[in-house]
Parts: structure tokens; sequence; C-alpha cells
């Protein structure tokens, strides 16, 4: 059973075009995030949802657009794709932090390698 | 703000020789520690955390300790397994912060 997935696995698409990644966890988590991970393989957070809120946004270009439909799924959008987009994407899901908890442990998707040409 | 600092470059062994990676990190606030794999080719997998001072992660022979005093998490193994090659990353998230902070990786190959 997997609990965070993520398609497709790979993308390869021209400058310019427009394309989705979508991302879906079975855990029952309330919280979904976007990290993109570099070529020198260095990773950043770039978008999170907590029950379908956005509670994250970094400095990210606004090409990006994070979509939640519900709880269980955070889809991203990339309009006008740039060679610079070209990464690893990572979806991730966490359980809420309640009070007296220690730890918001994450567990991560399988990545999509975006290549942009 | 939160970071983590890992030993810089490639981490090169023999299969069955001591690894140590190093991690420190500064954080506002006490955060949760934790180390994931990454495999060629796959996603990130925890490997193990600690959440308070002195609490020691294990998993797959792989331990961390949690030092505060030196603010420090590093990873060690006692005899590494070709199968151990991957890139190790070391994590910290701080209450109500959300993000992970994430060191820069530290490719291990093991060679047989």
């Amino acid at each position: 059973d997997t609990a965070v997935s993520q398609t497709p696995k790979y993308l390869v698409t021209q400058m310019g075009n427009d394309k989705s990644i979508k991302c879906e966890q079975n855990l029952g988590h309330d919280t979904m995030y976007w990290y993109k991970q570099d070529s020198k393989k260095f990773l950043k957070i770039m978008f999170s949802y907590n029950n379908k809120e956005l509670i994250i946004n970094e400095t990210v270009p606004n090409r990006f657009s994070p979509k939640s439909p519900d709880k269980a799924h955070l889809n991203l959008h990339i309009n006008s794709l740039e060679l610079g987009d070209s990464a690893v994407y990572f979806c991730a899901s966490s359980a809420p932090w309640e009070a007296g908890a220690s730890t918001d442990t994450q567990y991560f998707g399988p990545g999509t390698r975006l290549t942009v040409l | 703000g939160n970071s983590v600092t890992q030993m810089e470059g490639p981490v090169t062994l023999s299969e069955e020789a001591f690894l140590t990676i190093n991690c420190t990190y500064t954080a506002t606030g006490y955060p949760s520690l934790f180390w994931y794999v990454q495999y060629p080719g796959e996603g990130l997998q925890l490997l193990l955390k600690a959440t308070k001072a002195d609490d020691k992660g294990s998993n797959k022979g792989f331990e961390a300790t949690y030092r505060k005093e030196t603010t420090s998490f590093h990873l060690e193994k006692g005899s590494v397994q070709v199968s151990d090659s991957a890139v190790y990353f070391c994590a910290l998230i701080t209450y109500g912060n959300n993000r992970l902070a994430f060191g820069k990786g530290n490719q291990v190959v093991v060679i047989p």
C-alpha cells in the first residue's frame, strides 16, 4: 500500500508548456507539502496545505500554483515552464502537530522528475 | 531561523567500514531531528528520528543521538554494506513552523 503517491514519475516537456503533478496520500494526514530538489540534491519547501488551506507559500514564482481539492490530494500546476524548473518535485504529508506531541514527521512520495527542454 | 549543516563532500568507504556523517543545527525553538535517506532513483525515506535531548534514534543498524549541548545529530553505522549506498539528509523541524529544514545531503558510496 503506497502511503504518498505522485504521478507522473517522469515528466519531459518543452519550454512554455503548462503541466501538472498530482499527489495523493492515504495516511489520513491533514497537512501536505511540495518540496523541490535541485540538481545538487538540495531540498527546499515550496508550499504547504492544512485541510485544504494554504499555510506555507515560500518565495516561488507565481507560475506555480498548488491546488488541494480535499485533504488527501495536493496537486501542483506549473504554467509557462522554464528550463530552470527542471528538478525533482516531492510531495509529503504529516499528521497534525497536536498539543503535547513532540514531533511532526513528514512522509514523502517517490518524487516526480521534471525535465524542461 | 532554522538551519542544518552537514559535512561537505561525498563519503566513499569499503564494505564493513564504520560510517559517520556529521550534522549540526541551529534552531529557534526546540527542534525534532531526522535523518532521511534517498536511494538511487528513489524518493526520500525516513531513516530515524529523535524528538528530545539525549534521545537515540535507530533503524537498520544506523544510530544518531540528539545532543543539545553540541547542537548535533551525527549519523553512525558500525558496518556498512553496499546496499547502504545512498544520499543521506539531516533535517529538523520546530513546533509551529511546519517547514523541514534540510542539510545539503551526503552521498555515501560503499565499495565491495
